[in-house]
């Protein structure tokens, strides 16, 4: 199947500063790239959909001004956690897709504000 | 055994069973299926998918069962291993366009040897 990277797959951070993720697709273009957010023990919520060249489409309730999506080109788009506080902390995981539907996941990222 | 945790159901089984789970998906229009697994912290990994105009679909040791009627997908692997530990989840698809996929709340699988 296509491979998704995501980087970094752990981060540290102090409350306040700011984090970027990068997801790439090493094999294949995506125009459209997913973003979700997965706290311990629940399962994946969407917080957002990225479109090449185009705004994001964010979910009902996910800040857009917290968390920032950038997809410049058709294999990478990222995710950047703003003025990040505890509650944050959290997994987050990128997905790609090829052709609809199916959709190749990142590895994921597990970020930690203190 | 099955027991529901805080929020994560846990299915323990001995390694050489055949192991059973289960999903209730809600939007009667989806038309296309997928079971993922997932190791702890790790992204999703592709099992198998099944589309709406099928009820059944075998793969390697995996099965997965439609039920369009109740809204009911399953997933059956066969000669349960201890690798299968992980958490499945099944998702599901709205429309064959590029929709957003629907994650269902996970079934924990606990593969004792």
């Amino acid at each position: 199947g296509a491979v998704v990277s995501q980087h970094p797959s752990r981060v540290i951070c102090k409350s306040g500063t700011s984090v970027k993720i990068e997801c790439r697709s090493l094999d294949f273009q995506a125009t459209t790239m997913f973003w979700y957010r997965q706290f311990p023990k629940q399962s994946l919520m969407l917080m957002a959909t990225s479109n090449e060249g185009s705004k994001a489409t964010y979910e009902q309730g996910v800040e857009k001004d917290k968390f920032l999506i950038n997809h410049a080109s058709l294999t990478l788009s990222t995710l950047t956690v703003t003025s990040a506080h505890p509650e944050d902390s959290s997994f987050y995981i990128c997905s790609a897709r090829v052709v609809a539907p199916e959709a190749f996941f990142g590895q994921g990222t597990r970020l930690t504000v203190v | 055994g099955e027991s529901v945790g805080l929020h994560l159901p846990t299915l323990s089984v001995q390694e050489g069973d055949n192991s059973i789970i289960n999903c209730a998906y809600s939007n009667s229009a989806s038309d296309y299926f997928i079971w993922y697994k997932q190791e702890s912290g790790k992204g999703p990994q592709f099992i198998i998918d099944i589309r709406s105009n099928m009820d059944k679909r075998q793969g390697q040791r995996v099965t997965v069962l439609l039920n369009k009627t109740v809204k009911h997908l399953s997933l059956q692997i066969a000669a349960t291993q201890p690798g299968d530990s992980a958490v499945y989840f099944c998702a599901e698809n709205a429309n064959s366009g590029y929709s957003t996929l629907t994650f269902g709340k996970g079934t924990m699988l606990l593969v004792s040897p």
